[in-house]
């Protein structure tokens, strides 16, 4: 069964652009989580969904906006791009969305903002 | 913010037991502890998670003190592919369904030849 995949794997921007992230859950997979990770911060959640609808919401700002489609694929996107923002973002899914599910994370994408 | 404490660094030597210790002391009655470790370059990997009984998987024994306050990630035969860093995670039972995990900066476990 193939893991999470995550495209791309590196991407370069400059400020003030936009960008699209995808995730494609494992098969069969229901629920994506998207976190961030900078050396400073560590990982930090930023927002779940499931059955294309948001569960959670991390503590980013408004520019940080993501969605998922009925296929359970998952896209976020990040405004209006500062250097604060290059990071590694990490997709991460589970089978049901029930409690106490083990994630099942992807090897990231690296962005870097300059 | 994290609610645990783990040191920044352990050295192991491959082949011995490699024994993470995480401290949790606000944990509350329906927390789990879960241990996540993140080897260079990749995402995550869920090891092990428990409430307050021993648990024992393939990868990992989880050992969690009576008083829940802490708790020891035990790796019975550590090897160079063990390297990693290990995350302790508490995280609470009901969470409206959501999976929100809050990580702290973990545990640089480096096992040695």
């Amino acid at each position: 069964k193939a893991g999470v995949t995550q495209t791309p794997r590196y991407l370069i921007k400059t400020r003030g652009q936009q960008v699209t992230l995808s995730c494609s859950p494992i098969s069969g997979h229901r629920s994506v989580s998207w976190y961030q990770q900078t050396p400073g911060q560590g990982l930090q959640f930023l927002f779940e969904y499931f059955s294309e609808t948001q569960r959670n919401k991390g503590n980013f700002p408004g520019r940080f906006s993501g969605r998922q489609f009925s296929n359970s694929r998952s896209e976020m996107n990040v405004s209006t791009l500062e250097l604060g923002d290059s990071a590694l973002y990490l997709c991460a899914s589970r089978p049901t969305g029930a409690t106490n599910e083990k994630l099942f994370f992807g090897s990231g994408t690296q962005l870097s903002v300059l | 913010d994290a609610k645990t404490t783990q040191p920044p660094s352990m050295d192991c030597a491959e082949g011995r037991a490699a024994n993470l210790p995480c401290n949790h002391s606000t944990i509350s009655g329906n927390e789990y502890v879960y241990w996540y470790r993140q080897i260079h370059s990749q995402g995550p990997q869920y090891i092990i998670h428990g409430l307050k009984n021993n648990e024992t998987n393939e990868m990992a024994s989880l050992i969690i003190t009576e008083d829940r306050k802490s708790s020891t990630l035990i790796l019975p035969h550590a090897t160079l592919r063990d390297t990693a860093v290990y995350y302790c995670i508490v995280r609470p039972f009901f969470q409206g369904g959501s999976e929100k995990l809050v990580f702290g900066k973990g545990t640089k476990l480096t096992v040695n030849p």
